[in-house]
């Protein structure tokens, strides 16, 4: 089945830690992109990719990093200068750009202990 | 700066009836916009896309309207079922490689 693969589900990090979430799709879609879901607040956009090796920030970019090796691929690095990093992580792709659908992942939950 | 409002308050109606949440932006004007499904802990899915040149747009249950003049959309869905509760998120888009979502309505239907 096609679809996109977001690992793990949930996730800790410790003060001063770096943490990657991991990303893939099978569905061969150019676009990726990282959002960030808080309680009572929509969708904010972290990064996208448009295209393997580019890509760009999104409104909230600063204490992330991402990375876009392959077209399959878009780990989101939580970095220890992110000071609220608490939060359900989303990754989505889509074909042909935002004027289509937007197919999402099942989410990481980031945790700080 | 641009702004969706989706009502924050949860809305609860009875199995049957026809639930109506609404979508209002502000200093935007998008050429489409859509609308996901949430459940609680999984990620949004894709349900309806109308664009700004379209007043109506249905999926068998599910029925969509668009009035740019008003910054306004209506998503209904007809013959409720408990299995329709979730959190409904419109997402606003256009001009750019950004789509702006609202913070969602959640519905309850009860038997």
């Amino acid at each position: 089945d096609g679809g996109i693969t977001q690992s793990p589900k949930y996730l800790f990090r410790k003060e001063g830690q770096n943490v990657t979430l991991s990303c893939e799709q099978n569905l061969n879609h150019d676009a990726m992109y990282w959002y960030r879901q808080d309680p009572g607040q929509g969708l904010r956009l972290i990064y996208y990719s448009q295209i393997v090796n580019d890509f760009q920030k999104g409104d909230i970019a600063e204490g992330y990093s991402v990375s876009r090796e392959k077209k399959e691929s878009f780990p989101l690095t939580v970095t220890s200068a992110q000071k609220n990093p608490t939060a359900f992580y989303l990754c989505a792709s889509t074909s042909t750009g935002l004027r289509e659908k937007l197919f999402f992942g099942s989410g990481t939950q980031l945790s700080v202990l | 700066s641009q702004k969706i409002e989706q009502n924050s308050e949860a809305l609860n109606i009875q199995e049957g009836k026809t639930a109506t949440l609404t979508c209002n932006y502000t200093n935007y004007s998008p050429a489409y916009l859509q609308w996901y499904r949430q459940d609680p802990g999984r990620g949004p899915v894709f349900l309806l896309l109308i664009r700004e040149n379209e007043k109506e747009k249905r999926k068998e249950r599910l029925k969509v309207t668009f009035d740019t003049t008003l910054k306004q959309s209506l998503f209904h869905i007809t013959a409720s079922q408990p299995a329709d509760s979730a959190t409904y998120l419109c997402a606003l888009g256009g001009g750019t490689d950004k789509l702006i979502f609202g913070t969602g309505t959640r519905l309850q239907v009860f038997p």
